[in-house]
């Protein structure tokens, strides 16, 4: 089966840039989703095939896919986007989530 | 404005079905390439798909799951059914339904509901 492959946790400064990636047998060639968590609440869409932003989420975020990785990108990373980040992609008519990355804002 | 809100029973016994409903608001399940799937989350782990069902019927299952799963819809109720089977204690999870936008390449889930709590005890 299908499996996406993301770091558990990453930490960054106020201000900085995070990078989140999700690693997959060619990904690039599937489109890559992303989905913020933040405690005790529901998953939230922040990035759709690949690099779509919805409307209401903040322009800092923005989205990759290419060869093998997708990385989800948080300019001027702050204190409220500190959550856990799911990426998630299709494989044979299959939904596959990858198992999350904790983001610390510190 | 769209909505999704789970319900069913808290808690279950091993071995029992669990069916949850999802009820939505803000589109139709008869709205070509539009959709609803089914996810849960166990304490402190991960998403996991389960099951979604599209306007015309198609559904689709969780390979792991598949045997244990039914997915169906009520468009007059505006409701998406889920069953399962065989419920374990392993299967105590917060499940989340989630409303998929139509798009002509690759779907997507948004929003999503608020999530229910089951657990399984006995």
């Amino acid at each position: 089966s299908y499996e996406l492959t993301q770091p558990p946790s990453v930490s960054v400064s106020p201000g900085q840039t995070a990078n989140i990636t999700c690693s997959g047998d060619k990904l690039g060639d599937k489109y890559a989703y992303w989905y913020q968590q933040k405690p005790g609440q529901s998953p939230v869409l922040v990035i759709y095939q690949d690099n779509k932003r919805p409307s209401g989420i903040p322009e800092r975020f923005s989205g990759s896919n290419s060869g093998n990785t997708a990385t989800l990108t948080i300019s001027g990373t702050q204190t409220m986007d500190e959550a856990d980040y799911y990426c998630q992609a299709w494989d044979s008519s299959t939904v596959v989530f990858g198992g999350g990355t904790k983001l610390t804002v510190l | 404005q769209i909505t999704l809100k789970e319900s069913g029973p808290t808690l279950v016994k091993p071995t029992q079905t669990l069916t949850l409903t999802c009820s939505f608001s803000g589109f139709s399940l008869t709205t070509r390439g539009v959709g609803v799937g089914w996810f849960r989350q166990s304490p402190g782990k991960a998403l996991e798909w389960l099951a979604l069902i599209y306007w015309n019927d198609d559904n689709r299952y969780s390979p792991s799951l598949n045997s244990r799963l039914t997915i169906t819809k009520d468009t007059s109720k505006n409701q998406v059914v889920l069953t399962m089977t065989n419920m374990d204690p392993v299967d105590t999870a917060t499940y989340y339904c989630a409303h998929v936008p139509y798009s002509s390449t690759s779907n997507w889930f948004d929003p999503w509901g608020q999530g229910t709590l089951v657990t399984v005890s006995s």
